[in-house]
């Protein structure tokens, strides 16, 4: 199975930092790699796809980088709705599908 | 539009067999296109994928789980459901049913929006 692994886990930031998250996969999952933002009580909601493309609805400070086994995720201005969970997931060919282990946005 | 809903008892024995049907609403499980997927996440903790199944009932599941997992569905009352056997209270969880489109090759834009089972005597 492709292992995912998120740093860090937690993130403490104010609002209008520019924070990134880090994902690395355990092999090369090309650009099959999903962002999702969850806050508490609700399911995942999806930011990102195939590591950059801007899922619709998505606010443009939110933005995605990356190939191979190294992605990021990055928040160009930390605003108030922006604490939450966030997760990468793998989606390469082959199943299993694998998230990491999520990383906490909190307020500093 | 297409949503998803989770139903199914909220509390299971263990060693029992836990049962859960999620309801697509606003589409067609059988247009193809999707894989129907369970995904549950333990309190407090990250995201487990289970499995998924797509068309012409084909199915896969996560490895670690294989052994007593079941995903089915019913495309006469547009659903799908997920059997878990033999649970323990490390099976306790939200669980969430959700759409994956491999044309679109997106991961999931579509979630229900989960149910928590727990499994206690």
């Amino acid at each position: 199975d492709i292992q995912m692994t998120q740093s860090p886990s937690t993130l403490s930031a104010s609002v209008g930092d520019r924070v990134t998250i880090t994902c690395r996969a355990s092999q090369s999952i090309s650009s099959w790699l999903a962002w999702y933002q969850q806050k508490p009580g609700k399911a995942p909601k999806l930011l990102m796809y195939q590591a950059s493309s801007l899922e619709s609805g998505v606010p443009s400070r939110f933005s995605g980088r990356g190939s191979g086994t190294e992605f990021t995720l990055t928040i160009s201005s930390l605003q108030p709705d922006d604490f939450a969970t966030y997760y990468c997931q793998q989606y390469n060919s082959s199943p299993p599908r694998t998230f990491g282990q999520g990383t906490k946005v909190e307020i500093k | 539009q297409v949503q998803l809903q989770e139903s199914g008892p909220g509390l299971v024995k263990p060693s029992q067999t836990l049962s859960l049907t999620c309801t697509v609403s606003g589409g067609s499980i059988s247009s193809g296109g999707y894989y129907w997927s369970w995904i549950r996440q333990h309190p407090g903790k990250g995201l487990e994928w289970i499995g998924y199944i797509y068309y012409s009932g084909s199915t896969y599941y996560n490895p670690s789980l294989k052994s007593r997992v079941t995903i089915s569905e019913d495309t006469s009352k547009n659903q799908f459901s997920l059997k878990l056997s033999s649970v323990t209270a490390a099976d306790t969880a939200v669980y969430y049913c959700a759409r994956e489109d491999y044309y679109d090759s997106s991961g999931y834009r579509l979630w229900g929006q989960g149910t928590l089972v727990t499994v206690s005597s």
